[in-house]
């Protein structure tokens, strides 16, 4: 059974397109993350939801807007996509909203040509 | 803002050899964790430590909290093929909401 799990795993689309990636926790998990590996391997948050509700927005362009239909899903769509927005995108999840931890996605690597 | 660290970013070691990264918070943490990155995959939580100068063991794996909780060090004991990947760790920032995680070392072994 697969706890955290991302679709597509790979997405290559061309610029100014939108696209979208989808997550789902089987966990019971509250919160649900979205994060970005560049290619430096840094891991970087972007956003968080605890059950269904967005607690952190960093400083993620607008272009980027989550949504959470429920606490077992987090959608991540991208509009107006650019070269910069190429990376590997994770999914993850944590019991609450503290900083306990975390179980990570397969993650979606998205190229951007 | 909080920054994590660690050092070395890369390390080459022949197998057999130990290897050892080191962590470093510009804030006191509640808690330090530990990831590990396989090539092609995604972070694996392996540890969270909480105490002050806690030293916890995982088989060749040993992780230690520092005494003021701003750093922490993962120590690997006669490295494997298997040990390779990234190893990341993470601390909550003062909000208690969101781990920061420091850049990584990459661990190559050589066979």
């Amino acid at each position: 059974d697969t706890a955290v799990s991302q679709t597509p795993k790979y997405l290559v689309t061309q610029m100014g397109n939108d696209k979208s990636i989808k997550c789902e926790q089987n966990l019971g998990h509250d919160t649900m993350y979205w994060y970005k590996q560049d290619s430096k391997k840094f891991l970087k948050i972007m956003f968080s939801y605890n059950n269904k509700e967005l607690i952190i927005n960093e400083t993620v362009p607008n272009r980027f807007s989550p949504k959470s239909p429920d606490k077992a899903h987090l959608n991540l769509h991208i509009n107006s996509l650019e070269l910069g927005d190429s990376a590997v995108y994770f999914c993850a999840s944590s019991q609450d909203w503290g900083p306990g931890e975390q179980y990570f996605g397969p993650g979606t690597r998205l190229t951007v040509t | 803002g909080q920054q994590v660290m660690q050092i070395p970013q890369y390390q080459h070691v022949q197998e057999g050899e130990d290897f050892t990264t080191y962590c470093n918070s510009s804030t006191t943490l509640s808690n330090i964790q530990w990831y590990k990155q396989r090539p092609g995959g995604h972070p694996v939580f392996l540890i969270q430590l909480v105490k002050s100068g806690e030293v916890k063991k995982q088989k060749r794996l040993t992780f230690q909290f520092g005494e003021a909780k701003k750093n922490s060090s993962l120590h690997i004991t006669a490295t494997q093929t298997t040990d390779v990947g990234t190893y990341f760790c993470a601390g909550p920032n003062n909000a208690g909401n969101m781990l920061t995680f420091g850049g990584g070392t990459r661990l190559m072994v050589k066979p």
